[in-house]
């Protein structure tokens, strides 16, 4: 199985704040990454997908980048609506998710 | 509009049985592959299985056992079957469309999510 590990766990940060979550892969899934968001009680939201494309819909203060085994999802400049738990999903060999990166306030 | 709706919340005792159902609408059923996915109580994202509605294809998950992925294609429904529960199985599950029909693709689409709860 391939491991996806998200650091950090969690983060506080402010509105206005750019920030920045990373997930490493146990063995290179080459660019088949994606990133989802979940806010509680909801289905989680696709975000970026194949590394760095953007889904439609989803505004471009969300961007990803990376490829082989470490990725980054970068949020710009953080809105109240971005507080939610993100996670990161290898689609190359089956599917895994990192265990998520809960942002709050 | 393009949508997945799942079935409604689901009680059980160990050892029973259970299907829930992901309903597609707003797309052509066939050309997208569907994928279950599992969420635990305060837990992240564990992907299940998923099937290729136009031939039932499938593939599970190495880690995860006692569940059944199948389609109903008249009805444009996935379905996730067990055949006897347990309190572990007690999780939010989702469905998910695929972006396309290939291996490579992302969980475009999902549903509202079924909540499961076993427990004697």
């Amino acid at each position: 199985d391939i491991q996806m590990t998200q650091s950090p766990s969690s983060l506080s940060a402010s509105v206005g704040d750019r920030v920045t979550i990373t997930c490493r892969a146990s063995q290179s899934v080459g660019d088949w990454l994606a990133w989802y968001q979940q806010k509680p009680g909801k289905a989680p939201k696709l975000l970026i997908y194949k590394a760095s494309s953007l889904e439609s819909g989803v505004p471009s203060r969300f961007s990803g980048s990376g490829s082989g085994t470490e990725f980054t999802l970068t949020i710009s400049s953080l809105q109240p609506d971005d507080f939610a738990t993100y996670y990161c999903q290898q689609y190359d060999r089956y599917r895994t998710f990192g265990q998520g990166t809960k942002v709050e306030i | 509009e393009v949508q997945l709706v799942q079935s409604g919340a689901a009680v059980k005792k160990p050892g029973e049985s259970l299907r829930i159902s992901c309903k597609a609408s707003g797309y052509v059923f066939t050309h997208y592959w569907i994928s279950w996915v599992r969420q635990k109580p305060g837990k992240g994202l564990e992907w299940m299985g998923r099937i290729d509605p136009d031939d039932s294809y499938k593939n599970y998950s190495p880690s995860l056992q006692g569940v059944t992925i199948s389609v109903e294609k008249s009805i444009s429904t996935s379905y996730l079957q067990w055949s006897s529960l347990e309190a572990s199985d007690t999780a939010i599950y989702y469905c998910a469309r695929h972006s396309s029909n290939i291996w490579y693709s992302a969980f475009q689409i999902w549903g509202q999510g079924t909540v499961v709860t076993v427990s004697s």
